[in-house]
């Protein structure tokens, strides 16, 4: 499977419940970066977190890195249906030494008012 | 300070003619990616240029697609004897240097008829 496979695929919950999504990867990294895409739109930067770090916060954003596992979360904290949206996680090509950004296939967040 | 600018936003073209896509990079920024989007799919890499060089084309396909960015003007993205599988969203990043964040723009949108 590709670079940053994130799960669920799909997520529905209701407002003021926490989401979480989950992001694999399987190279060497420098940093690990999460975007939103609300439909048919650009996408939107939320976090970076570097290879050194190991979580990050930005408001209601919370984001974990775990490089022994190659992997990350996202938790959106007391969520509200303007959060609704997609969610990708990208990941730097290390090896590749040209830091393109290889996405995953997304998490499909619902949030029900 | 204006962000990502991509126009058009939509493009319809036949098959057989040719799409071409234009992307200006925010303010101070030599570093473009061009990405592909696919319906209900994650960003793919196409292309990774800096002012009058291509630096990463490994994600673009070896006939009809090629991209500059030259010393003045936006870059493009050309699509030469578009194909209905060429029907799908692109995406333009800008970023200062190599391994700081990418800041996208709003997507041309191609139908090829």
């Amino acid at each position: 499977s590709q670079q940053g496979e994130e799960d669920p695929q799909a997520l529905s919950i209701q407002e003021g419940e926490n989401a979480t999504m989950n992001c694999s990867y399987k190279t060497s990294i420098n940093n690990l970066q999460w975007y939103r895409q609300n439909s048919g739109r650009g996408l939107v930067h939320l976090i970076l977190i570097r290879s050194n770090e190991r979580e990050k916060h930005s408001g209601r954003l919370r984001v974990t890195l775990d490089t022994s596992k190659k992997s990350s979360s996202l938790l959106i904290t007391a969520s509200r249906a303007a959060d609704t949206a997609s969610y990708f996680c990208a990941t730097d090509d290390r090896a590749s030494g040209t830091y393109k950004y290889i996405f995953g296939t997304g998490t499909r967040l619902k949030v029900l008012a | 300070n204006a962000g990502v600018m991509q126009n058009p936003r939509h493009l319809v073209r036949r098959r057989g003619q040719e799409a071409r896509l234009r992307c200006s990079p925010m303010k101070g920024h030599s570093h473009v990616y061009w990405y592909r989007q696919l319906p209900e799919e994650g960003l793919k890499f196409m292309v990774y240029l800096q002012k009058e060089n291509i630096i990463d084309e490994s994600g673009m396909p070896k006939e009809r697609f090629s991209a500059e960015f030259p010393k003045e003007g936006p870059s493009i993205l050309r699509i030469q004897q578009v194909v209905r599988g060429d029907s799908a969203a692109y995406f333009c990043a800008s970023s200062p240097g190599q391994e700081n964040i990418q800041y996208f723009g709003a997507g041309t949108r191609l139908s090829v008829l």
